[in-house]
């Protein structure tokens, strides 16, 4: 069975500062990635996928991800946060296309001035 | 389009009452999902339906049981709800074929406290 562990439970940080927030997967098949997003009082909306290709995904938002095969990894990365980016981030995989999601508990993005 | 659509949006329950919550999806999708969402532990799976007709338990099923009524419907039904069942529960949907892009659309979730 699969995993996903995102280790930083809260990360703070000031506006137009980078941010990195990360995602380690553990599984014996090939996965697919996923990053959600929840802003407060909301459902989840996806944020960017990893399916196969290019290891480079962007998606909304500015956001970014990197799959890294070797480090069991897919981080997500922001050169510069707005307030407005202020949520929680959950990583996400499946093995298939058809199956179930795994989530990670989430990381709070906490964006100050 | 209104995409997942689930109700109630609050709910307040006593220990031992029974509900519903209610989950209908307009993407044509062929999977469902539920989920609960507790603190410090993220989303949960506790059943789905992969296609009409279709359910099987997820991580935690013990206390709920489903409905998959058609394609577009998926029920959560609590029979003897607990104060453990406090959580708020999101309903997702799929395309759920291979080879499809594998998102899965949320609904804007139940909010569910047991008293």
């Amino acid at each position: 069975a699969q995993s996903v562990t995102q280790l930083d439970s809260q990360v703070p940080v000031f506006e137009e500062a980078p941010v990195e927030l990360r995602c380690n997967y553990s599984s014996s098949v090939s996965v697919y990635l996923f990053w959600y997003v929840q802003y407060p009082n909301q459902g989840l909306q996806l944020l960017l996928k990893y399916l196969s290709g290019s290891t480079l995904v962007k998606g909304i938002n500015g956001f970014e991800a990197e799959f890294n095969k070797s480090q069991t990894s897919f981080h997500l990365r922001k050169p510069s946060v707005h307030i407005s980016d202020t949520a929680e981030y959950f990583c996400a995989v499946s093995v298939g296309t058809a199956s179930k999601l795994t989530f990670g508990t989430g990381t709070r993005l906490q964006v100050t001035l | 389009n209104a995409g997942v659509t689930q109700t109630p949006k609050f709910q307040v329950l006593k220990t031992g009452q029974s509900m519903t919550l209610q989950c209908a999806q307009d993407m044509n999708h062929n999977s469902m999902y539920w989920y609960r969402q507790d603190p410090g532990m993220g989303l949960r799976l506790i059943y789905y339906s992969a296609s009409e007709g279709t359910t099987d338990k997820g991580e935690v099923p013990n206390g709920y049981n489903v409905s998959r009524l058609n394609k577009r419907e998926f029920s959560l039904r609590l029979e003897s709800a607990a104060p453990s069942q406090t959580s708020v529960y999101f309903c997702a949907s799929s395309g759920g074929l291979a080879g499809s892009s594998g998102i899965q659309y949320f609904g804007a979730g139940t909010r569910l406290s047991v008293l």
